[in-house]
């Protein structure tokens, strides 16, 4: 199992761009057999999927953030990077990058998120 | 509001069998596999069932899932103190073009 590791600024203030980044170590980033996704987690509520990247670049965003986000990935370093622009206080959460596992089977598509990073708090807050 | 819906709590006493239910809809767990997540304190989630009721390695057959029409549910037999986590059940939506996730359920084990 590869290990992912997320960095990047604790603290982003209200209006700023927040920047993160997942460092993927016994692992490839540019494999095809997955992509990488990013999942956040308000303080004591539950989980929203942020959205994932393949290896290609082709991104995947949920819809109510989809404006405000940004993917990329970057096999030189063997890393994948989110920026959501524009943030407010609701979104304080820890964010967590994973490895989205995938393949067809005779009933359908068959996709897993798995290993997760540790998961980094981030704050919005002046 | 949570695209699924899941019960906020479930307890059981060791060695008991406790059921978590999942409900969604026909965009959701009606088109889709059903995925279960077991976060324990202060860790990150982590895959406990994919392809509904498929367990990744690692995990006991303790643990298993089912799927019928709109709702999946996750048992745990044989409860022990480690299973306390709270469980999460996710599945791709078809319609929000998005995964969502259950609010999530906190197991106490008494």
């Amino acid at each position: 199992q590869p290990q992912l590791q997320e960095s990047g600024p604790r603290l982003v203030k209200p209006s700023e761009t927040l920047s993160l980044t997942c460092t993927v170590s016994g692992g490839s980033v540019s494999s095809s057999r997955y992509s990488w996704g990013w999942i956040r987690q308000p303080p004591g509520k539950g989980l929203e999927w942020i959205g994932s990247i393949y290896y290609s670049g082709s991104t995947n965003y949920t819809p109510s953030l989809k404006s405000q986000v940004t993917m990329s990935i970057d096999m030189s370093k063997n890393q994948f990077s989110l920026r959501l622009s524009s943030v407010t206080a609701a979104d304080t959460a820890v964010y967590y990058c994973a490895r989205q596992g995938h393949y067809y089977d005779s009933s359908g598509f068959v996709k897993w998120f798995d290993p997760w990073g540790q998961g980094t708090l981030v704050t919005v807050s002046s | 509001q949570s695209v699924l819906t899941q019960p906020p709590s479930a307890s059981g006493t060791p060695g008991q069998r406790v059921t978590i239910s999942c409900s969604g809809s026909r965009s959701n767990i009606g088109s889709d596999y059903v995925y279960w997540y077991q976060q324990l304190p202060g860790t990150a989630p982590k895959l406990l069932m994919y392809r509904s009721n498929q367990r990744p390695s690692g995990v006991p057959d303790r643990f298993s899932g089912s799927k019928s029409g709109t709702s999946a549910s996750l048992a745990i037999s044989g409860l022990r103190s480690e299973d306390e986590a709270e469980y999460y059940c996710a599945a791709w939506d078809d319609s929000l073009t998005s995964w969502v996730f259950g609010g999530g359920t906190k197991l106490t084990v008494l």
